[in-house]
C-alpha cells in the first residue's frame, strides 16, 4: 500500500541541527511532489516548503529560508528535510506529505493525500 | 501574504447537519481543501479541488465555495467525525496555506 514512513523522534540542543528521514513506498516516488509540514504543540499546520523528487528542485516557505533544506535520494525513495540553528519555537511535530498532483501538472488547489506519521522535534537545552 | 480564517470550535448534534467555513482572498482564485486531524493522528484529505473525495472518504463529506468563503459540511454527523478540521489553500505567492483550524464536537 501507499505510505510515508518516518523517521523517529529527536531531542536537539538549541543552535543544533536536525535532519528528518521520510521513505515512500507503493507507488512512483518522482512521480509525486513531496511537501514538509509542522505542527506545534496545540497548534495548527504550517507549510515548510515542497521538494520534486524527480529533478531534486525546492521551493521553501519565507520564514524557513535560509535555516531549511530538502534533499532526495531516488535509489531510496527517501526525501529528507533537515532544519539549522534550532530554536525552541522550532519544537514541533514535522510531517512529511505527498501531493497527489503528478509532477508537471498545474492544479488550483493542493491534495495532500498521503502523510507520513509524523516525527517530534523537540529542543531544549 | 494572505490569511484563511477559520471559527476556532463548532459544535454539531449526533446525526445532524454541520458547516464549517474558511475566509481568504486567495479562496477567490484557488479552490480549498481540507484536513481532518484526530488527536495524536496525521491529517488526513477529506475533500480537495471542487468537490471530491478521495477513496475511503463517507459521502457525508462535501465541500462548496463561494466567494471568499469556502465551506466543509458534514450531513449527518457521525461521533467518529469529532476532531480538527483545517481547510488549506493558497497564499499570495502560490504557496500552500493551512487555516487555524475548527474544532469539531458532536454532541
Amino acid at each position: 500500500q501507499v505510505q510515508l514512513v518516518q523517521s523517529g523522534a529527536e531531542v536537539k540542543k538549541p543552535g543544533a541541527s536536525v535532519k528528518v528521514s521520510c521513505k515512500a513506498s507503493g507507488y512512483t516516488f518522482t512521480s509525486y511532489y513531496m511537501h514538509w509540514v509542522r505542527q506545534a504543540p496545540g497548534q495548527g499546520l504550517e507549510w515548510m516548503g515542497i521538494i520534486n523528487p524527480s529533478g531534486g528542485s525546492t521551493s521553501y516557505a519565507q520564514k524557513f529560508q535560509g535555516r531549511v533544506t530538502m534533499t532526495r535520494d531516488t535509489s531510496t525513495s527517501t526525501v529528507y528535510m533537515e532544519l539549522s540553528s534550532l530554536r525552541s519555537e522550532d519544537t514541533a511535530v514535522y510531517y512529511c506529505a505527498r501531493d497527489g498532483v503528478l509532477v508537471g501538472a498545474s492544479t488550483d488547489y493542493d491534495a495532500f493525500d498521503i502523510w507520513g506519521q509524523g516525527t517530534m522535534v523537540t529542543v531544549s537545552s | 501574504s494572505s490569511e484563511l480564517t477559520q471559527d476556532p470550535a463548532v459544535s454539531v448534534a449526533l446525526g445532524q447537519t454541520v458547516r464549517i467555513t474558511c475566509q481568504g482572498d486567495s479562496l477567490r482564485s484557488y479552490y480549498a481543501s481540507w484536513y481532518q486531524q484526530k488527536p495524536g493522528q496525521a491529517p488526513v484529505l477529506v475533500i480537495y479541488g471542487k468537490n471530491n473525495r478521495p477513496s475511503g472518504i463517507p459521502d457525508r463529506f462535501s465541500g462548496s465555495s463561494s466567494g471568499n468563503t469556502a465551506s466543509l459540511t458534514i450531513t449527518g454527523a457521525q461521533a467518529e467525525d469529532e476532531a480538527d478540521y483545517y481547510c488549506n489553500s493558497r497564499d499570495s505567492s502560490g504557496n500552500p496555506l493551512f487555516g487555524g483550524g475548527t474544532k469539531l464536537t458532536v454532541l
